[in-house]
């Protein structure tokens, strides 16, 4: 099956700082999607993005699909961004269902 | 904006008990998944459901069943629980063939005693 891989699997950061969170994956996907998972346990949904670019305030996302890869950019990070960041793709031809990757374990620092 | 409504937030049962979990889709989305996350892992497809017809199926266990109704809401039922079914089980819904991508809901953490 497709492999989707994230790096780095943990970051900790200083209140203000920014970051860039990697997904790669194995196989070509018709969806690909950016989950934080909050420290309640809850799944919210930041991008859907198979291809391009997208900005929603301080986060934004980039997909290379032809390079099999997708960048998250958290600029100035708050404490609130701490939790675990999830990409998920859904490969063609398999529609509904979602590989999620390992996550990555964000900490952001006041 | 509506979202996925999942029911119960929490649930604690006994081994060998039987836990229903339900799932309001966004309106119009005909279609469901559920998802299950054990601890420190990330979540795992289960079954899907288009029309209320089965449309997929993951790694359920045998003792796990679903449907989903004609109102498009879904029930998760798990049977002779496990201490290994305690876990997060997330509902998400989508428009079909996931056009536009899943939304999840808030999810169902469900310990086994």
């Amino acid at each position: 099956g497709i492999q989707v891989e994230q790096s780095p699997p943990d970051l900790i950061l200083q209140e203000g700082a920014n970051s860039t969170l990697r997904c790669n994956f194995s196989d070509s996907v018709n969806n690909l999607q950016w989950f934080h998972q909050n420290p309640w346990g809850q799944l919210i949904n930041l991008f859907y993005i198979p291809s391009g670019t997208k900005q929603n305030g301080r986060l934004s996302a980039t997909t290379v699909a032809t390079e099999r890869y997708s960048l998250l950019y958290i600029s100035s990070s708050q404490t609130t961004d701490s939790g675990v960041y999830f990409c998920a793709v859904e490969r063609w031809g398999n529609t509904g269902k979602l590989i999620f990757g390992q996550g990555t374990t964000l900490q952001v620092k006041p | 904006a509506a979202g996925v409504i999942q029911s119960p937030r929490h649930l604690i049962k006994e081994k060998r008990e039987t836990a229903t979990l339900k799932c309001y889709p966004i309106p119009r989305h005909d279609t469901v998944y559920w998802y299950q996350q054990g601890p420190g892992q990330d979540p795992q497809f289960l079954i899907s459901f288009y029309e209320k017809m089965q449309s997929d199926k993951g790694s359920i266990p045998d003792r796990f069943s679903a449907q989903q109704f004609s109102d498009y809401h879904s029930e998760l039922n798990m049977s002779s629980l496990e201490l290994g079914d305690s876990a997060l089980y997330f509902c998400a819904s989508s428009l079909t063939g996931g056009a536009e991508g899943y939304t999840f809901g808030s999810g169902t953490r469900l310990t086994v005693v």
